[in-house]
């Protein structure tokens, strides 16, 4: 149990289009889903917490407008890269609190966007 | 705020034996876990093991287990008998603190032959 998906994998995008990643949790109900930013060979860096039915929280330096984030459901957020440069190229890893006990995060298996 | 530090950017180990990953923490929160994920290249973060502010006894889970020694602030994974497989990026995260996760900037093991 305590599926998260990620969808699309990888993708690739030209300059100034946007792009839609899903995180899904398959078998669980999530209140709460993180989103993280990943560059080569460093650590997940924290963009944004989405909390289902109101806005996101966003961390210091992270642009609202750029990355938007929607909770509609306690199944699905999504994010999105709205006018996308190269400089957003990284990995993008979201995952979903089940809200037990041990607040035990649950990461889906990551986006690797690719902007030319 | 919270904070984690892992102070070993890469290790090595022989297969089959044992090996330390070092995580100490800053937290002014009374209550938190402490996460360790996995990381192979694939790039999925694969949950360890947890341990509790408030647990008593190191956490264990297979092959892991958590050093727990909350008076130093540390919180040290220990892979026992290692395994080629477990040549992977290894994180410390603590959490949550007002609603979020601090991690760590990882550790690269190398499990040799």
């Amino acid at each position: 149990g305590a599926v998260v998906s990620q969808h699309p994998s990888r993708v690739i995008c030209k300059s100034g289009t946007s792009v839609k990643i899903e995180c899904r949790s398959l078998d669980f109900q999530a209140t709460t889903m993180f989103w993280y930013r990943q560059f080569p060979k460093q650590s997940l860096m924290l963009m944004a917490t989405s909390n289902e039915g109101s806005k996101a929280t966003y961390e210091q330096g992270v642009e609202k407008d750029k990355f938007l984030i929607n909770h509609a459901s306690l199944t699905l957020s999504t994010l999105t890269v709205t006018s996308a440069h190269p400089e957003d190229s990284s990995f993008y890893i979201c995952s979903a609190d089940r809200d037990s006990a041990r607040d035990e995060q649950f990461f889906g298996p990551g986006t690797r966007l690719t902007v030319l | 705020a919270q904070k984690i530090t892992q102070t070993q950017p890469g290790m090595f180990v022989q297969e089959k034996e044992a090996v330390t990953l070092d995580c100490t923490y800053d937290t002014s929160d009374q209550s938190y876990g402490l996460f360790w994920y996995k990381q192979p290249s694939s790039g999925e973060m694969i949950f360890l093991i947890y341990q509790g502010s408030y647990d008593e006894q190191n956490a264990t889970e297979g092959r892991y287990s958590l050093n727990f020694q909350k008076a130093r602030k540390s919180a040290n994974l220990v892979i026992s008998a290692s395994q080629l497989g477990d040549s992977a990026m290894y994180f410390c995260a603590i959490g949550p603190g007002t609603y979020k996760y601090i991690f760590g900037t990882g550790t690269r093991l190398k499990v040799l032959a």
